[in-house]
């Protein structure tokens, strides 16, 4: 039972490079959120999605974007890394909480450590 | 933006003491309060998800309460033990759909 799975777990950017943090959950769980975590900022929420195909931008977006092309993958991009982007970012997934639903509240991954120098 | 405070930001604790730590959330539009357990290097863990006004939900050492119409919950842990050691964290659910927003957490530290 893996859960939540997200690579890299670390990773180094020069600043302007790009890259892709991928999310992965076996739970069938609709809806899947990205958070990065910061020191005394806690988790702030940068994009999330309902289901398939969708996305939607949170408390903190600018700098990313995401793609959910498929039910259990949510990819997030840095098309341009700044070392304002420098955190842990972690992925979550989880059931739709909503009314008559047992809301089981999230699960995450592990996390990803993102230096950009 | 919501505001959802924690406090205190860290605890130091002996082993054996019982300890409790404060989260405070806006007391309209309402839906749920989450507490996570975190421990360093893993990733948050749900201890409780809260809907009612007066629930109170126990988890072995750890129980938590809820007051909905002043806006804020209470987790305590009895007789600490030093595996307690964690950030602990809570997220404010509105009624407008799944997001959660997080508090700071409190970091709990318990000596053996």
């Amino acid at each position: 039972n893996a859960g939540v799975t997200q690579t890299p777990k670390f990773r180094v950017l020069k600043t302007g490079q790009s890259m892709t943090l991928l999310c992965a959950q076996d739970m069938n769980h609709e809806y899947m959120y990205w958070y990065r975590q910061d020191p005394g900022m806690g988790l702030r929420l940068i994009h999330y999605s309902v289901g398939e195909g969708t996305t939607a931008k949170g408390e903190v977006p600018d700098g990313y974007n995401v793609s959910r092309l498929k039910k259990q993958n949510f990819l997030l991009g840095l098309e341009s890394a700044a070392p304002s982007q420098t955190s842990v970012y972690f992925c979550a997934s989880s059931y739709s909480m909503g009314q008559g639903a047992t809301n089981y509240g999230y699960t995450f991954g592990s996390g990803t450590r993102l230096t950009v120098v | 933006i919501l505001n959802v405070e924690q406090s205190p930001q860290s605890l130091h604790v002996q082993e054996g003491d019982s300890t409790n730590f404060t989260c405070s959330f806006p007391s309209s539009n309402f839906y749920a309060l989450h507490w996570y357990r975190w421990e360093t290097a893993k990733s948050p863990e749900a201890l409780f998800v809260m809907t009612l006004n007066g629930d109170e939900k126990k988890k072995g050492r750890i129980s938590a309460t809820l007051n909905t119409k002043e806006g804020y919950s209470y987790l305590y842990i009895k007789g600490s033990q030093p595996e307690d050691s964690a950030t602990y964290l809570c997220a404010f659910q509105s009624n407008a759909g799944n997001m959660l927003t997080f508090g700071g957490g409190t970091r709990l530290m318990v000596k053996p």
